[in-house]
């Protein structure tokens, strides 16, 4: 119940093209949905996050889009550029404690 | 403002030997956590600490792995001895607030274990 499910393993995509990174979780209690971002040899970095009271949050190129009666969310990258290509965790958390992370999604966006 | 800092960034051990790992958290930020990240694998929670206190420790496999946060500032997270599947990047992470407050997850770039 405290695992987050994550898809695509990888993805490939074109410059300009969009990029989509899909999550789901089963336990309801959660309440913050971050995705991170993560380089090579860097710690993981936010990106972006939402709770479940909105159903969409959109930051420049990156948006969030949460379904809460499926309990699934999404980040979608418009524009997608080479700088993009990294790995892509979503999360959830609870009560601002146990945050539990996605196996990743590593994106290459081809130039 | 400083980052999380950690050290050191990589390490090489063989199996059955000890290793000790330092992470010096953002300046205030009361929650602390250790992660073990497998090579290809989302970050898994090892320990969270509010202050110098233990909040969740289920994951920590308390026959090898032990943390302390003595002051509530800077952690050690040691494994003795250590096995093959340790080989991973531990990697520390701090948040301002308390539980029950979410926020941001600052991550420090990782301390990476081979053991071999």
């Amino acid at each position: 119940q405290q695992q987050v499910k994550q898809s695509p393993q990888s993805l490939i995509v074109q410059k300009g093209g969009i990029s989509i990174i899909n999550c789901a979780y089963e336990n309801t209690a959660f309440d913050y949905f971050p995705w991170y971002q993560q380089f090579p040899g860097k710690g993981p970095a936010l990106l972006i996050a939402i709770r479940p009271d909105v159903s969409e949050k959109k930051e420049g190129r990156f948006t969030i889009s949460f379904n809460k009666s499926a309990k699934q969310f999404s980040l979608h990258i418009m524009d997608s550029q080479p700088g993009d290509s990294a790995t892509y965790f979503c999360a959830a958390s609870f009560y601002g404690q146990n945050f539990v992370f996605g196996p990743g999604t590593r994106l290459s966006v081809l130039p | 403002e400083a980052g999380v800092a950690q050290s050191p960034r990589y390490k090489i051990i063989e199996k059955r030997q000890s290793v000790a790992f330092w992470c010096n958290p953002i300046s205030g930020h009361a929650t602390l956590y250790w992660y073990q990240q497998i090579l290809g694998q989302g970050p898994k929670l090892l320990i969270q600490f509010q202050n110098n206190g233990v909040v969740d420790d289920s994951q920590l496999p308390k026959d090898r792995f032990s943390a302390e946060r003595l002051k509530g500032v800077d952690s050690t997270l040691k494994i003795q001895p250590a096995k093959l599947e340790d080989s991973a990047v531990y990697l520390c992470a701090s948040r301002a607030g308390l539980a029950g407050n979410t926020g941001e997850l600052f991550f420090g770039e990782g301390s990476r274990l081979t053991v071999l």
